[in-house]
């Protein structure tokens, strides 16, 4: 079955640039998508079609997909952008999710 | 405002079985594709099934093929996951999930808050 691999972990610091990456089998081939999920809340996509920003989405979230990884970037992370965060893709017939990572910001 | 509303959780024993409700507002829900995500306590998202605007495709996880059915009903704006045969490890957060556009890569970008459900003799 098709598997989405991400780091279980990200650290950043504030006003400092976090990346975190999702890595499947020809996942560029695809589209991948984003979600943050804060504790007690429900995930809220952040990323679609690799790289387009939902209405509401902040700039400093931006996406990209090419090869067998796609990657989350914040630039300017701030504080409010510690969450765990998911990517997410079709496989045929099926949904994979990524593990999460959880991204502090310390 | 786009709402979806889970309801039907509970505590349940295994090898029983409990049906999940999704109703929806705030938008035409006869044109979207609908999807289940649950979440066990502490562990990340996994992916339970799809149905698409007017049923005509459905898609479920082989962790739950062959004992749980998604459906929905248009005229009442709702979806539905029947879930039968439950295990321990079916126990999660049960969210209802629209999807848009699924070919073009949408993803879901409205959630419900989910219903928790408890599988434990």
């Amino acid at each position: 079955s098709y598997e989405l691999t991400q780091p279980p972990s990200v650290s950043v610091s504030p006003g400092q640039t976090a990346s975190i990456t999702c890595s499947g089998d020809k996942l560029g081939n695809q589209y991948a998508c984003w979600y943050q999920q804060k504790p007690g809340q429900s995930p809220v996509v952040v990323i679609s079609q690799d790289n387009k920003r939902p209405s509401g989405i902040p700039e400093r979230f931006s996406g990209s997909n090419s090869g067998n990884t796609a990657t989350l970037t914040i630039n300017g992370t701030q504080a409010m952008d510690e969450a765990d965060y998911y990517c997410q893709a079709w496989d045929s017939s099926t949904v994979v999710f990524g593990g999460g990572t959880k991204l502090t910001v310390l | 405002e786009v709402q979806l509303v889970e309801s039907g959780g509970g505590l349940v024993q295994p090898g029983g079985s409990l049906r999940l409700s999704c109703a929806a507002s705030g938008f035409t829900f006869s044109s979207y594709a609908m999807n289940w995500v649950r979440q066990a306590p502490g562990k990340g998202l996994q992916w339970v099934g799809y149905i698409s605007a007017r049923s005509t495709t459905i898609y479920d996880a082989d962790s739950v093929k062959g004992r749980f059915t998604i459906s929905r009903d248009n005229a009442k704006n709702s979806l539905y996951l029947q879930m039968n045969s439950l295990r321990d490890e079916d126990t999660a957060v049960y969210y209802c999930a629209r999807e848009p556009n699924r070919s073009g890569g949408s993803g879901f970008d409205f959630w419900g808050l989910g219903t928790l459900v408890t599988v434990s003799s």
